[in-house]
């Protein structure tokens, strides 16, 4: 089976860094991606780490360590709209599992 | 169009009635997964179709729920007698090559209300 853990709400001010951690139990683990999703909305890609290091992309970074089952997704330069649902969701087999999300939100 | 398209956007139904959602994906994108998101919650996986064959059904949550996929391209997923914890978000997602890799194209979802 496959289990992500990540936190269920994370606060901060516009302007500011934050980071969201995902920890995962899965069995042939391929990859970690992050996908956002806007109240309402789509879950729309973010990043994919299939290798252990950093990805950047633009503000977002994401991060993998395949030997600490562990994942994070960092933003940068804090924006209201960046106030949303983020998930971490491993590749393992050929189901996407995704985690329960972790809600962002952004304060003036 | 160019992206996942889903219908209906809304859906409001009474309990024991069956409905269907439809999913067309994008054009060319072999894999298509059905998940169903609950209010504030996470994306729970119920089905999967590669090509027109459903290698894993494990994440229908009952025999009420049952899905098929034609042509390589449009799927319906089907609740049959709805009860009122069938209500959700059903998210449509295609991907251009399987394996759990790829990345998701969502639609915008369909939204099911059982009363």
């Amino acid at each position: 089976g496959q289990s992500l853990e990540q936190p269920s709400e994370v606060t901060a001010v516009e302007g500011a860094i934050v980071q969201i951690n995902c920890t995962y139990q899965t069995s042939g683990f391929y990859g970690l991606s992050w996908y956002q999703q806007h109240d309402g909305g789509a879950p729309t890609f973010l990043s994919y780490n299939a290798l252990d290091g950093l990805e950047e992309t633009g503000r977002f970074s994401s991060f993998l360590s395949r030997s600490d089952s562990y994942g994070y997704l960092l933003l940068q330069e804090l924006q209201m709209k960046d106030s949303a649902s983020y998930f971490c969701v491993s590749g393992g087999s050929y189901i996407p599992t995704f985690g329960r999300g972790t809600s962002l939100i952004v304060h003036p | 169009g160019a992206g996942v398209s889903q219908s209906p956007s809304n859906k409001v139904t009474e309990k024991g009635k069956d409905v269907e959602l439809r999913c067309d994906p994008i054009s060319g994108h072999t894999a298509l997964y059905w998940y169903r998101q609950r209010l504030g919650q996470g994306l729970e996986f119920l089905i999967y179709f590669q090509g027109n064959s459903a290698p894993d059904k494990s994440g229908l949550p009952s025999d009420r729920f049952s899905a098929e996929r034609t042509g390589e391209s449009v799927s319906t997923l089907t609740i049959q007698r709805t009860q009122q914890e069938d209500s959700a978000v059903y998210l449509c997602a295609s991907s251009f090559t399987g394996g759990g890799t790829g990345e998701l194209f969502f639609g915008e979802g369909s939204r099911l209300t059982v009363l």
